[in-house]
Order: C-alpha cells, then structure tokens, then sequence
C-alpha cells in the first residue's frame, strides 16, 4: 500500500509552546490529507481535513486557531499545536487518500505528544 | 451523524482458532468498508477493504463479509497468531466523504 509519514513520531513540550507535526506522502500525491487524534485506548476522531491550496475544514468542536493546518504541497501537510496545554496531550495521525486507488486511505505511523 | 457500532470490545482466542468482529453501520449510501489493524502505539493499517458491489472479500487468513441489507459487515481471522493480536477498527464512507470509524476490539491471540 501507499506510504505516509510523519515527524516527530514523539515530542514533548512544555505548556504555552507551539508544536509542528509534520505528515508526508512518500509515494504519491495527496490532494486530501486528513488529521486524526486519539485518546488511550480509544478510537480515531477526525479533527479536520486538509485540501491542498485550500483552508482546512474542520469538525465540529475542533478550534481552527488552536490546530493550524497547512498543505503547502501535494505532499505535505502539517498540524500546529499553538500554545499547548497538558489537555493536548494525546496521540495525533495523519492520513491521505491515494488517489491512484479507488477509495483506500493510508495512515501514518503517529506523533504521541505530551504538554508538561 | 454518522454512526457505527462495533462489537466485541475485546476479544480472546486460542491461537489456531477463529476470531469474528462484527460492525453495524447507519448510513445506507455508504460504499466502502475498510478494516484497520493497530497495533501498540502505531498508525492504523489498512488490512482489508471491501466495496458495496460485493458481498465477501477474502485475502489469504482474512475475509471480509457485507450485507447490505442488514447493514452490517464483518471481519473474520482464520487459523490466528499471536501477532494477530492487536485492536482492529472498522470503518465506512459514503461517497466522497470522511471515514467514520467504530470502536475497536482489542484481540489478543493466546499461544
């Protein structure tokens, strides 16, 4: 299957800082790419979906100024943290429709965050 | 919104045997029907997928099952491994639209 990438795959950050989550399609272009966050032992939830050239589109509840978004390219897109809170702490994943393909979506491996 | 239940939660079974998850979906557009595996601290893997124009999908160990009908759609392991264990979600999409994701059931194969 197609392959996606991010950095750091961990970071740990003090309150009141920013951090950058960088997310890669290695192997094809990627109009869409997708921003997901999950809680320990829980299941995926959509924070936004990223269009290259585009503004974001966020979900319901996600703070569009808090999660700064931007796909520069068709083949990358990166998620700010802007001035983190311990509450941020959580393990993000990015993803990307290939577009090669019919329907099938491809995840990255994960950034666990943790806000001291 | 959009809602999928996913059934078991957790899951244990002899290595050898077979495991069964069960999802329920809402929407009647949906299309597609992907099933993940994530293992500890790692992204989700795209393990199998199926489309609405079939009925049953199979890949080696793994198969998937859908009925439209009824709206559900099942993941089955046959002959499991210990490295089968892991938490296994479920998902759909109507169209060109998001993915929706169940719960996830946490398997673990016992040698």
């Amino acid at each position: 299957g197609a392959v996606v990438s991010q950095h750091p795959s961990r970071v740990i950050c003090k309150s009141g800082t920013s951090v950058k989550i960088e997310c890669r399609s290695l192997d094809f272009q990627a109009t869409t790419m997708f921003w997901y966050r999950q809680f320990p032992k829980q299941s995926l939830m959509l924070m936004a979906t990223s269009n290259e050239g585009s503004k974001a589109t966020y979900e319901q509840g996600v703070e569009k100024d808090k999660f700064l978004i931007n796909h520069a390219s068709l083949t990358l897109s990166t998620l700010t943290v802007t001035s983190a809170h311990p509450e941020d702490s959580s393990f993000y994943i990015c993803s990307a429709r290939d577009p090669r393909g019919s329907s099938e979506q491809f995840f990255g491996p994960g950034t666990r965050l943790t806000v001291l | 919104g959009e809602n999928v239940e996913q059934h078991p939660s957790t899951l244990s079974v002899q290595e050898g045997d077979s495991a069964v998850i069960k999802c329920t979906y809402s929407d009647s557009a949906s299309n597609y029907f992907p099933w993940y595996k994530q293992e500890l601290g790692k992204g989700p893997q795209l393990i199998i997928d199926i489309r609405s124009n079939v009925g049953e999908k199979k890949d080696q160990r793994i198969a998937v099952t859908l009925n439209k009908t009824a709206k559900h759609f099942s993941l089955h392991i046959t002959e499991t491994q210990p490295e089968d264990s892991a938490v296994y979600f479920c998902a759909f999409r109507a169209g060109a639209n998001n993915l929706f994701f169940g719960t996830g059931t946490r398997l673990t194969v016992i040698p």
